[in-house]
């Protein structure tokens, strides 16, 4: 599975976008770039995915480079409650739903 | 209603004692997972279930034994119980081949 690279901690004011990077400079051809956040104290939440279209669902939009090496995570209009650790997962669907975890990016908003 | 549920939430135990993470989800989902949180947050795969049968062992001690009556539950049986199994362990599902996992909430054990 691809290795991804996120960075250790951002910071977002309440109401403006949150762009959340996240480097796969090594992803194969049939990985895909998937998103969890997991908000203190609770289990992991699935945000999104995508393969190489951009994509958006009610809770984010992903955007992912034409070369495919690197993706962000939007968040259009971030709220005190996306306060959480993002990570960004490539996936190659061969394995059995097993999903590898980093360190993700410790995303916090602030008032 | 709660799609995955994991009980107890919280386990505090001393060393050498066996014990048992109960995780059931209503989803319909095929196949469960155990997950360990470890006190760094590094979050790992132990398990995973696909309809009752064992189809992922990330290399865990024999300590620990995961029982799948059927496929809606998904029990962690830890037997003598050490220091460095403290951790939050988590339970998920999702449909077969699926990367879409639901989790539950967790369960701290602590063990002393």
């Amino acid at each position: 599975d691809a290795k991804t690279t996120q960075p250790p901690s951002m910071d977002c004011a309440e109401g403006r976008a949150a762009n959340l990077p996240c480097n796969h400079s090594t992803i194969s051809g049939n990985e895909y770039v998937y998103w969890y956040r997991q908000i203190h104290s609770q289990g992991p939440q699935y945000i999104i995915h995508g393969l190489k279209n951009n994509e958006t669902n009610e809770m984010a939009s992903l955007i992912i480079t034409e070369d495919r090496k690197s993706s962000t995570l939007i968040l259009p209009h971030a709220t005190l409650r996306d306060t959480a650790v993002y990570y960004c997962i490539a996936v190659n669907y061969n394995q059995g739903g097993k999903l590898i975890f980093g360190q993700g990016t410790e995303l916090s908003v602030k008032p | 209603d709660t799609a995955v549920s994991q009980t107890p939430k919280y386990l505090v135990t001393q060393m050498g004692n066996d014990k048992s993470i109960k995780c059931e989800q209503n989803l319909g989902h095929d196949t469960m997972y155990w997950y360990k949180q470890d006190s760094k947050k590094f979050l790992k795969i132990m398990f995973s279930y696909n309809n009752k049968e064992l189809i992922i062992n990330e290399t865990v001690p024999n300590r620990f034994s995961p029982k799948s009556p059927d496929k809606a539950h998904l029990n962690l049986h830890i037997n003598s119980l050490e220091l460095g199994d403290s951790a939050v362990y988590f339970c998920a599902s999702s449909q077969v081949g699926g990367y879409e996992a639901f989790f539950g909430q967790g369960t701290r054990l602590t063990v002393v």
